[in-house]
């Protein structure tokens, strides 16, 4: 069974700060990952993709991948009360379904 | 990002009724369609993934007799859900990809309320 873990929050930062969102897999073989934004009672967005280790900067978004420890994070540079919302780690191993995490609650606080 | 749109936005029917849902990717051309289920502060349940000319592949527990998937196209994709029943009052979002190893774009949702 592929599980990917995330912590649900609420994960609550003051506004400027740098949000730190975590995920681990299981699937040792993963080969994709996946960040997406959901708004309440929206569907979810993409905000980013990595599939090698290391980091991958987008903006005020970074992603890391340390695929040895099967852990990828997101972090959010300067936090707005916009970016509040719940964050879904995503994982794919070869030609499978995406598996998600049951995402983190994020909230920035004005 | 690439676009995918669904239609209806927001759908209410009469228990009983079939409910079609259709799900277009817009500027691209998804060979593979997703298509999941969302209760409200739950987390994405998939449903089924279809491929573009292929019977698809539900997940367990979802019976494809009440579901039904097409993908005649490869840019569209169409859910119906048949007999509906209050129990399947939720919000239904498609995503589609290029190929297996593409990035998954979602529509907007349509959120179902049967009655």
């Amino acid at each position: 069974q592929k599980e990917v873990e995330q912590n649900s929050g609420p994960l609550s930062v003051p506004e400027g700060a740098i949000a730190s969102l975590n995920c681990t897999y299981s699937d040792r073989v993963s080969q994709s990952f996946f960040w997406y934004r959901q708004y309440s009672g929206k569907s979810p967005e993409l905000i980013m993709s990595i599939y090698s280790n290391g980091d991958k900067e987008d903006g005020r978004f970074t992603a890391q991948l340390n695929k040895a420890s099967q852990y990828v994070s997101l972090l959010i540079r300067d936090s707005q009360p916009s970016d509040s919302a719940t964050y879904l780690c995503a994982v794919r191993s070869g030609n499978t379904p995406l598996v998600f995490g049951k995402g983190t609650r994020l909230s920035v606080i004005a | 990002g690439a676009v995918v749109s669904q239609h209806p936005s927001r759908v209410i029917c009469k228990s009983g009724t079939s409910v079609k849902i259709e799900c277009r990717s817009l500027d691209f051309q998804a060979t593979t369609m997703f298509w999941y289920r969302q209760f409200p502060k739950k987390s994405l349940m998939l449903m089924a993934t279809s491929n573009e000319g292929s019977k698809a592949t539900y997940e367990q527990g979802v019976e494809k007799d009440k579901f039904l998937i097409n993908h005649a196209s490869l840019t569209l994709s169409t859910l119906t859900v048949t007999s509906a029943h209050p129990e399947d009052s939720s919000f239904y979002i498609c995503s589609a990809s290029a190929g297996w190893q593409e990035t998954q774009y979602f529509g907007p949702g349509t959120r179902l309320l049967v009655l």
